[in-house]
């Protein structure tokens, strides 16, 4: 699977939109990227993941940009429940069981 | 669905001694897996199961460590003879197959 770069962490204040991004230059044709967060003492939570369209439901926004080599996480209203950190993460569409998490951004939405 | 439960949530040890964790996953997940998560660190992949038989074991993985999925239900992680840099967050997931996976709150395993 492709490797990712994410920045180590950012802030964001609470109401405002946070845009996580990340870079995946070497992602090839059949991988999706995936976003997880993890929240403190919890396991990693899936939040939206894409091939080549952008992306919405109930929690974020996933932007890819048109050469897929890079992409960006919305979270539209950040609340201060949305502090953890965020994991970007390219996979094999063929059913890939493995997860290669790198450090993720820790996102802190400060009030 | 309920989630994916694991037991204990903490468990502290003296080196040399043997531990077990136990993952119930989401009970219409044919797949279940183990990773490992050490400070400041992202999770890293153990082994993974699809119904009962184990398909894939990283080289972290030692000896030492063993995984069942007995029935394809619920799966077990022991570790024998601990040892201080088994300290770490083991944390279970499960999905079908190809999708999402759901992980659990993990069992934090202190080494004394």
């Amino acid at each position: 699977d492709a490797k990712t770069t994410q920045p180590t962490s950012m802030d964001c204040a609470e109401g405002r939109a946070a845009n996580l991004p990340c870079n995946h230059s070497t992602i090839s044709g059949n991988e999706y990227v995936y976003w997880y967060r993890q929240i403190h003492s919890q396991g990693p939570q899936y939040i939206i993941h894409g091939l080549k369209n952008n992306e919405t439901n109930e929690m974020a926004s996933l932007i890819i940009t048109e050469d897929r080599k890079s992409s960006t996480l919305i979270l539209p209203h950040a609340t201060l429940r949305d502090t953890a950190v965020y994991y970007c993460i390219v996979r094999s569409g063929a059913g890939s069981y493995q997860l290669t998490f790198g450090k993720g951004t820790k996102l802190s939405v400060i009030p | 669905d309920t989630g994916v439960s694991q037991d204990p949530r903490h468990k502290i040890t003296k080196r040399g001694q043997n531990v077990t964790f136990r993952c119930d996953p989401i009970s219409e997940h044919n797949r279940l897996y183990w990773y490992r998560q050490t400070l400041g660190q992202g999770p890293e992949f153990l082994t993974y199961f699809q119904n009962e038989a184990q398909l894939e074991k990283s080289r972290l993985l030692s000896d030492r460590f063993s995984a069942e999925r007995p029935k394809g239900s619920f799966s077990t992680l022991e570790i024998q003879r601990t040892e201080q840099g088994d300290s770490a967050m083991y944390l279970c997931a499960s999905s079908r197959l190809g999708e999402k996976l759901f992980f659990g709150s993990g069992t934090q395993l202190s080494v004394l």
